[in-house]
């Protein structure tokens, strides 16, 4: 199984409410990866998980919060977001090797709009 | 710090005729290139990668990139385009140490002309 698979595909939320994205792989790789992408933009990096420990975060607002339940799943929290965070929201997954040859593998993005 | 440039944020090109998408990139040390591709509103695809095992690497749907030291470029080229070619590409490096990112270029769209 070489896919990343990520619900829901398309989310309207308002401002107030509360909601979740979740990604699952059963590659066996040990990082896994949040990206928020504008329209004809490149991914931008959010957080990177290194065996279920969070190892990156890139200055992200508190409003999105990552778990990382075990090694096979990722979830991001969502909670107060503005306008402005409507995007394509990508979870990527990747072996955690010494060097830079971690091909990532990326899921089809939830399309959120925020209300 | 890494870093690649895409020259070109729109290229097209008859059916039939040579993609040729540029790549140049910037690191202190060996990287570790790809080429992703992303249709819309779908995730990013790989298409092929460079490992240093060898300069022209062939990837996946007849596209192919050669990377050469010297120019520092890593360009990614087809013989002869296709309409379902049509999308966003995006180069990206990794470096050889401990931080594991890619590091992305702005993006390529490339266009399909009948």
């Amino acid at each position: 199984d070489t896919e990343v698979t990520q619900t829901p595909k398309h989310l309207v939320m308002g401002m107030t409410n509360k909601k979740s994205l979740k990604c699952e792989q059963h590659m066996g790789h040990r990082a896994m990866y949040w990206y928020k992408q504008k329209a004809k933009k490149p991914p931008e990096l959010m957080f990177v998980y290194s065996y279920e420990k969070l190892s990156i975060n890139e200055s992200v607002p508190s409003r999105f919060s990552p778990e990382c339940p075990n090694s096979s799943l990722l979830n991001l929290h969502l909670h107060a977001l503005q306008p402005e965070d409507s995007a394509l929201y990508l979870c990527a997954s990747s072996h955690w090797t010494s060097g830079g040859n971690n091909e990532q593998f990326f899921g089809p993005g939830t399309r959120l709009t925020v209300l | 710090a890494q870093s690649v440039t895409q020259l070109g944020s729109h290229v097209s090109v008859s059916e039939g005729a040579l993609v040729l998408l540029r790549c140049n990139y910037s690191s202190s040390v060996p990287p570790y290139l790809f080429w992703y591709v992303q249709y819309p509103n779908q995730g990013l695809q790989l298409l092929l990668k460079y490992t240093s095992a060898a300069t022209l690497v062939k990837g996946i749907n007849g596209f192919e990139a050669e990377f050469k030291k010297s120019e520092t470029s890593f360009h990614l080229t087809k013989p002869s385009a296709h309409m379902s070619d049509a999308a966003e590409y995006f180069c990206a490096v990794s470096d050889q140490g401990s931080a594991r990112q890619l590091t992305f270029g702005s993006g390529t769209q490339l266009t399909v002309l009948p």
